[in-house]
């Protein structure tokens, strides 16, 4: 896998269901963030997880992080249309030679249907 | 209201036409970057700025410049665009490196 690699690529849901979007990285990371991106728009900051951490909550959003696994998930949990959008995560990872980059990942685009 | 300003949104141009893509932040942040979004490719950085004077390069750097003046700002330049640069462009800044990072609105351009 690559470095913030988000899985599914693609997810439908109805309204009500709930979303789970997985992220796996190959590096050490500082710290795993989620954004939300609606259609050609920019990129919105949804959730901060660092390395010492292993769950966050923000509203509908949980965030969880298993770094023996070097993977995370993102659950928004009874979904709305206004949900619809494209996730992804981002690793500030740990690279070769020292250098540290935030990584972001292609996204997995979530459609809610109503 | 704290934000990340770009300008143009939008951009025809042809080639070798030297253009320059505004980014501001009135945030106080010390870390600007930008990225360009391909279909299929996510985003991929091109230029970022630790600091006032202090830029390198990203993953994508070819045919781009960028600048860093003052704390707020941090232009992207195209000396010579050509029909490869075509791309959604994104601006961010960050308190530091790593940090949450807030986005511009986007330029989206399309070099003839």
């Amino acid at each position: 896998s690559q470095q913030g690699e988000e899985d599914p690529q693609a997810l439908s849901i109805q309204e009500g269901e709930n979303a789970t979007m997985n992220c796996s990285y190959k590096t050490s990371i500082n710290n795993l963030q989620w954004y939300r991106q609606n259609s050609g728009r920019g990129l919105v900051h949804l959730i901060l997880i660092r390395s010492n951490e292993r769950e966050k909550h923000s509203g509908r959003l949980r965030v969880t992080l298993d770094t023996s696994k070097k993977s995370s998930s993102l659950l928004i949990t009874a979904s709305r249309a206004a949900d619809t959008a494209s996730y992804f995560c981002a690793t500030d990872a740990k690279m070769e030679g020292g250098s540290e980059k935030l990584v972001f990942g292609k996204g997995t685009k979530l459609t809610v249907n109503p | 209201e704290a934000q990340v300003t770009q300008n143009p949104r939008y951009l025809i141009t042809v080639t070798g036409k030297k253009l320059t893509v505004t980014c501001s932040q009135n945030m106080n942040h010390e870390y600007m970057s930008w990225y360009r979004q391909d279909p299929g490719l996510g985003l991929r950085q091109i230029y970022y700025s630790m600091n006032v004077e202090v830029t390198d390069k990203g993953d994508v750097p070819e045919g781009y410049k960028v600048s860093r003046k003052e704390k707020r700002n941090f232009p992207l330049i195209l000396e010579s665009p050509s029909p490869n640069q075509t791309s959604l462009y994104f601006c961010a800044s960050s308190f530091f490196r790593g940090e949450t990072q807030y986005f511009g609105p986007g330029t989206r351009l399309l070099v003839l």
